[in-house]
Order: C-alpha cells, then structure tokens, then sequence
C-alpha cells in the first residue's frame, strides 16, 4: 500500500536558523501524485501550508518550501530562517488517485526557541 | 466561523455501545471524508464520499458506518465500540473536479472507548 515517510519526532531549532523536514513516499501508482504539506499550529486544527502535483514543481506558503522529486519520491519541507511561530506539528501527505483520501506522515513536531 | 463542524468535541463510550459522529461543511464542496489518528498512528483515511454517494471504504470493519443525510452532512456511525477504536476521528471535505482538490478537516471528535 501506500506510504510516507517523515522525519520523526520532535525536531528543535533556534530562531532564524534553518528548518529542513524530510519526507519520502511509496505508491502503487504514481500516475498523478499530489503532494502536501500540512500543519497543525498550537490549538488549531489542521491546514494546508503548500502543495504541488507536478514533478520539478516547487511549492511555497509563508516562507516553507518544497519540491516534488518524482526520481527520489521526495517532497522535502524547507525554511530559510524559522520564527517562533513557525513551532507547530508538521504532517507530509500524498494522494494519487482521484476521489481516495490522503496518505499521511506521522507528523514532525517543531519547536522554535528565540 | 468555522467552516466544518464536527460534533461533539470530546466523546466516551463503554465497550460495546454505539456512537455517532457528526460532521457539517458549509464551503459548498462535494466531497466528503472521514480520517482517523490513533496514539503513535498517522491519520488514516476511513471513507470518501462524492455527491452522498460511497466512494472508496479503507475500513475494513462494518462496525463503521458512514451516514450522509444532506450534502453538506457525513456522519460517522459506530457499533459494538471496543478500546481500539479509542481516537481522535477527523472529518473533511473538497471540492472534486477542481484542481488540487485541497481537503478542508474539521476539528475532530476525540472519542474514548472504556
């Protein structure tokens, strides 16, 4: 079945430094992947923070990036320079087929300390 | 005002009872879904919806039974509740046919199974 796969746990990191949250996915057909990034901040429920459904496409919100690499399957998530508000819950999920649900990570607990 | 609702909040139940699960969209998509996240879990999808038709069942137990009375409605049912089905049961909505199709998720109902 279909799968992704994200770095685990929490991950700490200090005000304006970087932010890089990897994720990998497996699917049965990779015919038409959309991919996303979404994120869960404290007390709210979740969001889309980017997406892409294109090979080579970038996506981008807020400052985050990510690109869709259909040779390595990966959809890595990047900041340049985090903020504090950036601390939330972040989860990678892929979906390749029309009318199913999305494939989620575990989720990549960030905190940002000033 | 929020655009999914899902109701209740917070939910406990004895093994064996029989519980449902509301959820409400008010974005005009005519989609529908049903996830689940247990502890130490990704979210999983359970059930697709499209114009209150069934789409796709990820759930292998019948004990879970999608209910969509209106459009804009896909309440969740559940039998003969057992510990296992202790999570926190997340509902979600998209407009199919657009590009993306980015799902909206609601807040969740946090149900426990004593």
């Amino acid at each position: 079945g279909d799968s992704v796969t994200q770095t685990e746990g929490q991950v700490t990191v200090s005000e304006s430094k970087s932010l890089i949250i990897n994720c990998t996915y497996s699917a049965t057909s990779i015919a038409y992947p959309n991919l996303f990034w979404y994120v869960r901040y404290p007390g709210e429920g979740l969001q889309l923070l980017l997406k892409v459904i294109t090979a080579g496409q970038k996506g981008s919100s807020r400052g985050f990036e990510a690109t869709y690499n259909k040779e390595t399957t990966s959809f890595h998530l990047q900041k340049a320079s985090v903020q504090e508000s950036d601390s939330a819950v972040y989860y990678c999920a892929h979906r390749n087929n029309y009318a199913q649900g999305l494939t989620f990570g575990l989720g990549t607990r960030v905190s940002v300390f000033p | 005002d929020p655009k999914i609702i899902q109701k209740p909040k917070y939910l406990v139940a004895v093994t064996g009872s029989e519980k449902i699960l509301i959820c409400e969209q008010y974005l005009g998509h005519n989609a529908m879904y049903w996830y689940r996240q247990s502890a130490k879990k990704p979210l999983e999808f359970m059930f697709s919806y499209s114009y209150q038709k069934l789409m796709d069942n990820q759930t292998a137990s019948s004990r879970f039974q999608p209910q969509s009375s209106k459009k804009n409605h896909l309440d969740l049912q559940i039998t003969a509740l057992k510990p296992d089905d202790s999570a926190t049961y997340f509902c979600a909505s998209s407009q199919e046919g657009a590009n993306y199709a980015e799902q909206f998720f609601g807040p969740g109902t946090r149900l426990t199974v004593l």
